[in-house]
């Protein structure tokens, strides 16, 4: 059983640029929710995905955007980069969205933007 | 809206003692509650995931209690080892993850 993966492992980035981040879900899964961990604080969820739809969203701007493909990986994207967003980005995934369902988490993403 | 708050911030303590940690939510209204080990710069590991309508759960060394109406989770490491250093977080879950900012734990050998 293959474990979630996420690409690349880091990134630096200059503001107002544009930033795509990858997940791929753990083998069975078709939910995958994205978090953001800044620096000595816990993750904060952006969004969900549930079979290549949006299920449910955090405080996060538009500028935040994903997707979700038929395989059930999927990407983030953050336009418009500000220094606050830099921080660890999270992927996790899940077979549902049940309440029972435990979210196995990958390596993340650290992204630095200067 | 949900808050978590985990306290202490940060433990130390001699290898062999057990280890307390404490998670508060302000909502009763969760599904679950989950615990969570993160090494430094690393990606999240579940502990423990207890059930709304679940008391306690057990792996191994670690027990996890849950107690809604006082809105209290405590997760417990029995005979602690040096391997155990990391930061632990605790979520509440209700269509989303809602996470504490995490406790520290160092074990000294």
């Amino acid at each position: 059983e293959t474990g979630v993966t996420q690409s690349p492992t880091h990134l630096i980035k200059t503001r107002g640029q544009q930033v795509t981040l990858r997940c791929s879900s753990q083998s069975g899964h078709n939910t995958v929710s994205w978090y953001q961990q800044a620096l000595g604080q816990g993750p904060q969820f952006i969004f969900q995905y549930y079979r290549e739809e949006e299920n449910g969203r955090g405080n996060f701007p538009p500028r935040f955007s994903g997707l979700q493909f038929p395989n059930y990986s999927s990407e983030l994207n953050v336009n418009a980069l500000e220094l606050d967003d830099s921080a660890l980005y999270l992927c996790a995934s899940s077979s549902g969205t049940a309440d029972q369902e435990t979210q196995y988490f990958g390596p993340g993403t650290r992204l630095l933007v200067l | 809206k949900q808050e978590v708050t985990q306290i202490p911030a940060a433990l130390s303590v001699p290898e062999g003692e057990n280890l307390v940690l404490n998670c508060s939510f302000t909502d009763s209204a969760i599904y679950n509650l989950q615990w969570f080990r993160q090494d430094p710069g690393k990606g999240l590991t579940s502990l423990l995931l207890i059930q709304s309508s679940q008391r306690e759960q057990t792996s191994g060394r670690l027990n996890a209690s849950l107690d809604k109406s006082s809105g209290r989770s405590t997760l417990y490491i029995a005979a602690s080892q040096p391997g155990d250093s990391a930061t632990y977080l605790c979520a509440s879950y209700w269509g989303k993850l809602q996470f504490g900012a995490g406790t520290q734990v160092v074990v000294t050998p």
